[in-house]
């Protein structure tokens, strides 16, 4: 099945900084997806981003599917922004299900 | 848009007895939700593929007796487990996919699984 890669897998910041989470997958993919996920376990949907680039507020977010890797990009880290940030994916239609990346464990510090 | 409901967010169980978890999509129709386990501190990991009307598919190593899906309705499907031991305890999540809109995958909220 296809592999996903998430780096870095750790990552302190202090508040205010950007940070940049990169994606790598092994196959071509139909959907492509960000998540953060909060203390509580419930995931955000960032992004849903098969190709091309996207922006919502301080977040965005490349793919370049031909080169198979996502870059998920935070700006003017807040502490609110800490959590695990997940890339999933998968390469089937809507009956298939998303294969997770490892992560990235944020940490934000005042 | 896309929301899917899931219940209970968390439960406690003794060993030996049967959990049931519930996830609804509230505000369109899944012929297919998914179900997924998270271990503390690791991804998830996709166990089974519920589908309205027949079986459910499970991944490898996922015990299907153990681990009962039932999509009775194009908006809920359940996961039972059965029999629940400690190593069963860990944090269920499901999914589903609203094909009309381009969202993506929504999940639910997830419920947190203690068995003693």
């Amino acid at each position: 099945g296809i592999q996903v890669e998430q780096s870095p897998p750790d990552l302190i910041l202090q508040e205010g900084a950007n940070s940049t989470l990169r994606c790598n997958f092994s196959d071509s993919v139909n959907n492509l997806q960000w998540f953060h996920q909060n203390p509580w376990g419930q995931l955000i949907n960032l992004f849903y981003i098969p190709s091309g680039t996207k922006q919502n507020g301080r977040l965005s977010a490349t793919t370049v599917a031909t080169e198979r890797y996502s870059l998920l990009y935070i700006s003017s880290s807040q502490t609110t922004d800490s959590g695990v940030y997940f890339c999933a994916v998968n390469s089937g239609g809507g009956a298939d299900g998303l294969t997770f990346g490892k992560g990235t464990h944020l940490i934000i510090q005042p | 848009g896309a929301v899917v409901s899931q219940h209970p967010s968390r439960v406690i169980c003794k060993s030996g007895t049967s959990v049931k978890i519930e996830c609804r999509s509230l505000d369109f129709q899944a012929t297919t939700m998914f179900w997924y386990r998270q271990f503390p501190k690791q991804s998830l990991m996709l166990m089974a593929t519920s589908n309205e009307g027949s079986k459910a598919t499970y991944e490898q190593g996922v015990e299907k007796d153990k681990f009962l899906i039932n999509h009775a309705s194009l908006t809920l499907s359940t996961l039972t487990v059965t029999s629940a031991h400690p190593e069963d305890s860990s944090f269920y999540i499901c999914s589903a996919r609203d094909i009309g809109r381009r969202y993506g995958y929504t999940f639910g909220s997830g419920t947190r699984l203690t068995v003693v």
